[in-house]
């Protein structure tokens, strides 16, 4: 079946740091891919989507590429903030059925 | 435009209680809901969907059950609580459209069996 794997963390980064958390995917047809994020304590937020091969999500200077022929959907930010610190899922959405990976905790520091 | 409403907050059980949490979904109509959880630490676990009123697929069976009595409204229950079953608990609606759009997640609710 369909599955999503993202890199483990924890990650630690100093402020504006540059981040990848990596995430690759398997599925059949043409999925769509999410990046979520999930500050402490609270559910999670839609942060960027890309619906076909080589579009690129971008929000909050967060950006991901739909890369089919490698089956992955990285997540980049050139300069982390303090802010940005929280757990972050990929996922796949493939008709009604979504799959999240198992999260990555990034913590930012001063 | 949609929001979704989840409530309580936080909640503290002893062990054999009762459990019903509440998720209700406004502006749209006919939405999937979904119930996850997540424990502390880990990933996002579904426990229930729903396509429709009283339509509900259990992805794991355990000590909780849902129901869907009105169109945007989603419950998940417990008879008997167990210490296993706390955890944060996650109310999601989606468009059944197809794989373009996303989840809409709730605040969640922590829930502490002592």
């Amino acid at each position: 079946g369909d599955s999503v794997t993202q890199m483990e963390g924890p990650v630690t980064l100093s402020e504006e740091a540059f981040l990848t958390i990596n995430c690759t995917y398997t599925a059949t047809g043409y999925p769509s891919l999410f990046w979520y994020v999930q500050y402490p304590g609270e559910g999670l937020q839609l942060l960027l989507k890309a619906t076909k091969a080589d579009d690129k999500g971008s929000n909050k200077g967060f950006e991901a590429t739909y890369r089919k022929e490698t089956t992955s959907f990285h997540l980049e930010k050139g300069s982390v903030q303090v802010s940005d610190s929280a757990v972050y899922f990929c996922a796949l959405r493939n008709n009604n059925d979504m799959r999240f990976g198992a999260g990555t905790r990034l913590t930012v520091k001063p | 435009s949609q929001t979704i409403h989840q409530w309580p907050a936080t909640l503290v059980q002893p062990v054999g209680s009762p459990l019903s949490l509440e998720c209700t979904v406004e502006g749209t109509s006919n939405p999937n809901l979904y119930w996850y959880r997540q424990a502390a630490g880990r990933g996002l676990q579904l426990l229930f969907y729903s396509v429709g009123i009283g339509q509900i697929s259990s992805e794991v069976p355990q000590n909780l059950s849902a129901s869907r009595p009105q169109d945007r409204q989603f419950i998940l229950s417990s008879k008997k609580l167990l210490l296993s079953d706390s955890g944060f608990y996650l109310c999601a609606w989606s468009d059944g459209a197809g794989a373009y759009y996303g989840y809409t997640f709730g605040s969640g609710t922590r829930l502490t069996v002592v």
